[in-house]
């Protein structure tokens, strides 16, 4: 089945800079990719998704690449801010079944 | 998008009993997931629901220790059973609707004594 890859598990920025999170994936057959955010006592809420004929997205702040040929994808955070302090986490999805499969996570923290 | 609603929101329970979550979606879904989410860790799949048929139980999990009912498109049910403290965890309902986002309920805080 599907594994997904995250890292790292823990990153702290400084506010103002930017964040990067990658991951992996091992399905070549995943074409959904999304991120979600979760904020403490609540469940994930999405973020940014990519599908797999689309190389990158971006959302005001947000962006989401992927590079199919290597199996991954990142998320990227410019001008953080003290809101985007939470847990972020990578997802892969394939579609003849539609089960969300989940990275590990990592912890954000946006330093003062 | 829609809401769903997930309860009881958190729970304490003995050792050997069990709980059933419910989960309830303000529309009409085909595919309903459960996760669990323990402590600091991340999302692991337990099963997924389609009404109409039997769950599908991921690796690890068994029909037996998870029942699952999905008696119509808009709600389902987890029951925790013969709970031991190992099960304490956080317990998600999730939908999708065709091949789009996951939406997720709050979560069923469940500790095991």
């Amino acid at each position: 089945g599907e594994n997904v890859e995250q890292h790292p598990s823990t990153l702290s920025v400084q506010e103002g800079d930017s964040a990067v999170i990658k991951c992996t994936y091992s399905d070549s057959a995943s074409n959904y990719f999304p991120w979600y955010k979760q904020e403490l006592g609540k469940g994930p809420q999405l973020i940014i998704d990519i599908r797999s004929n689309v190389g990158e997205k971006k959302d005001q702040r947000i962006a989401v690449t992927l590079n199919k040929t290597a199996k991954h994808f990142s998320l990227h955070i410019t001008e953080t801010q003290p809101e985007d302090s939470a847990v972020y986490f990578c997802a892969a999805s394939i579609r003849r079944d539609d089960k969300i499969i989940f990275g590990k996570g990592t912890r954000l923290h946006i330093l003062p | 998008s829609a809401v769903i609603s997930q309860k009881p929101s958190r729970d304490i329970c003995q050792r050997g009993t069990s709980l059933t979550i419910q989960c309830q979606v303000d529309s009409q879904v085909t595919m309903m997931f459960w996760y669990r989410q323990q402590p600091g860790q991340s999302l692991t799949l337990i099963a997924t629901a389609n009404q109409g048929s039997e769950a599908t139980y991921e690796s690890g999990f068994v029909i037996d220790k998870f029942p699952i009912s999905r008696p119509n498109l808009t709600f389902s049910t987890l029951t925790v059973s013969n709970m031991s403290p190992e099960d304490s965890s956080i317990y998600l309902c999730s939908f999708r609707t065709g091949h789009t986002e996951a939406f997720f309920g709050q979560g069923t805080r469940l500790t095991v004594v």
